[in-house]
């Protein structure tokens, strides 16, 4: 029984495509997350969902778009793709100020 | 905004040595969390503290707050091959549900 699952977890894709990742925990946590981590394994916080509702979004341009149709899930759009989206994108969850649960990550890689 | 960095980026240690990463937030931190990344893993939770001056142990482990909750540590004795990965600390700032993770510790333990 996963706690947190992502799908995919590899995407390819070509520049200036649209795609989506998928995430859903079976905790029920109140708060999920999605984090990006480059190449030098910084792992940067691009949004924070609190029971549907969005409550942090970073500097991040506009071309992610996070969805939470409901508590257990929250998905990431992403449209006209980069290169220098290439990254892994790690889904998580907590409730209360307690630990993060982390999904296993999808590696996205733009050509 | 918020940053919090962790040195050293990387330590490369002989299998039996010791190992520390230090971790500090430009901010004050109403806690502290650490976690682990194997390679090719997602970061899993480790421990969190979150009194001023909490010393924690975990075996090998010893993890600690700073007096001003600014800076953290976390000292493994006699490092084993199986604790390669890299180490984050994370933090949340007041009542903000934001979890910003340092940059991070990468070790190598090599025979």
């Amino acid at each position: 029984d996963t706690a947190v699952s992502q799908t995919p977890k590899y995407l390819v894709t070509q520049m200036g495509n649209d795609k989506s990742i998928k995430c859903e925990q079976n905790l029920g946590h109140d708060t999920m997350y999605w984090y990006k981590q480059d190449s030098k394994k910084f792992l940067k916080i691009m949004f924070s969902y609190n029971n549907k509702e969005l409550i942090i979004n970073e500097t991040v341009p506009n071309r992610f778009s996070p969805k939470s149709p409901d508590k257990a899930h929250l998905n990431l759009h992403i449209n006209s793709l980069e290169l220098g989206d290439s990254a892994v994108y790690f889904c998580a969850s907590r409730k209360g100020n307690t630990e993060a649960f982390f999904g296993q990550g999808t590696r996205l890689t733009v050509v | 905004g918020q940053q919090v960095m962790q040195i050293p980026q990387y330590q490369h240690v002989q299998e039996g040595e010791d190992f520390t990463t230090y971790c500090n937030s430009s901010t004050t931190l109403s806690n502290i969390q650490w976690y682990k990344q194997r390679p090719g893993g997602h970061p899993v939770f480790l421990i969190q503290l979150v009194k001023s001056g909490e010393v924690k142990k975990q075996k090998r482990l010893t993890f600690q707050f700073g007096e001003a909750k600014k800076n953290s540590s976390l000292h493994i004795t006699a490092t084993q091959t199986t604790d390669v990965g890299t180490y984050f600390c994370a933090g949340y700032t007041g009542t903000a549900s934001k979890l910003t993770f340092g940059t991070g510790t990468r070790l190598q333990v090599t025979l």
